[in-house]
């Protein structure tokens, strides 16, 4: 069954610093990826994801993220975090008609 | 609706006693799915529901929990017999499609608290 890892629990970035946040992925094929943000008193929100093609994908507010297959990684990131970033992550792997696995989340903090 | 509904969006209950959460997800969406967010826990898997196909319920933690969508669309949460452990947010979700391909949307949730 597949399974994502998200090694950080919690993360601190100066504004202006630029971010990465870990996702592992374990799965037999190539799944579809996801990461979705959760801001405080929000719902979640697909931030991108990838299926096939283009290793990195871009997404909304900035984000970015590369698909290592060698690797089991799709790690997201951004050149430059602002304050209103600050949220809880999480990364996804989906497999056709299968269900939607969520990673236990990353929540970013920001300081001035 | 715009979006997908969730309600209650607060619901306090004591031990024991038995809560039906309800999901409205956005129309024409064919798969819905019900998650538990627990603090430090992430999103848990409960149940998904993907057309007239049979549900995946693998994620439901005990006998207890159940769900049901009627007519492919409103879907039904029930716990019975709540726990304290059962305390947690519930979410709801819903994608168009007929595979993981798509976007989940998803509701803001119904707070669970058990006394």
């Amino acid at each position: 069954a597949q399974s994502v890892t998200q090694p950080d629990i919690h993360i601190t970035v100066s504004e202006g610093a630029s971010l990465e946040l870990r996702c592992n992925y374990s799965y037999g094929a190539t799944p579809y990826l996801f990461w979705y943000v959760q801001s405080p008193g929000q719902g979640l929100q697909l931030l991108l994801k990838y299926f096939s093609g283009d290793t990195l994908v871009q997404g909304i507010k900035g984000f970015e993220a590369e698909f290592k297959r060698s690797q089991s990684s799709f790690n997201l990131r951004k050149p430059s975090v602002h304050w209103s970033d600050a949220a809880e992550y999480f990364c996804a792997v989906g497999t056709g008609f299968q269900k939607l696995v969520f990673g236990t989340g990353t929540r970013l903090l920001v300081s001035p | 609706g715009a979006g997908v509904s969730q309600s209650p969006s607060n619901k306090v209950t004591e031990k024991g006693k038995d809560v039906e959460l309800r999901c409205d997800p956005i129309s024409g969406h064919t798969a819905l799915y019900w998650y538990r967010q627990s603090l430090g826990q992430g999103l848990e898997f409960l149940i998904y529901f993907q057309g007239n196909s049979a549900p995946d319920k693998s994620g439901l933690p005990s006998d207890r929990f159940s769900a049901e969508r009627t007519g492919g669309s409103v879907s039904t949460l029930t716990i019975q017999r709540t726990q304290q452990e059962d305390s947690a947010v519930y979410l709801c979700a819903s994608s168009s499609g007929t595979s993981n391909t798509g976007e989940l949307f998803f509701g803001e949730g119904s707070r669970l608290t058990v006394l």
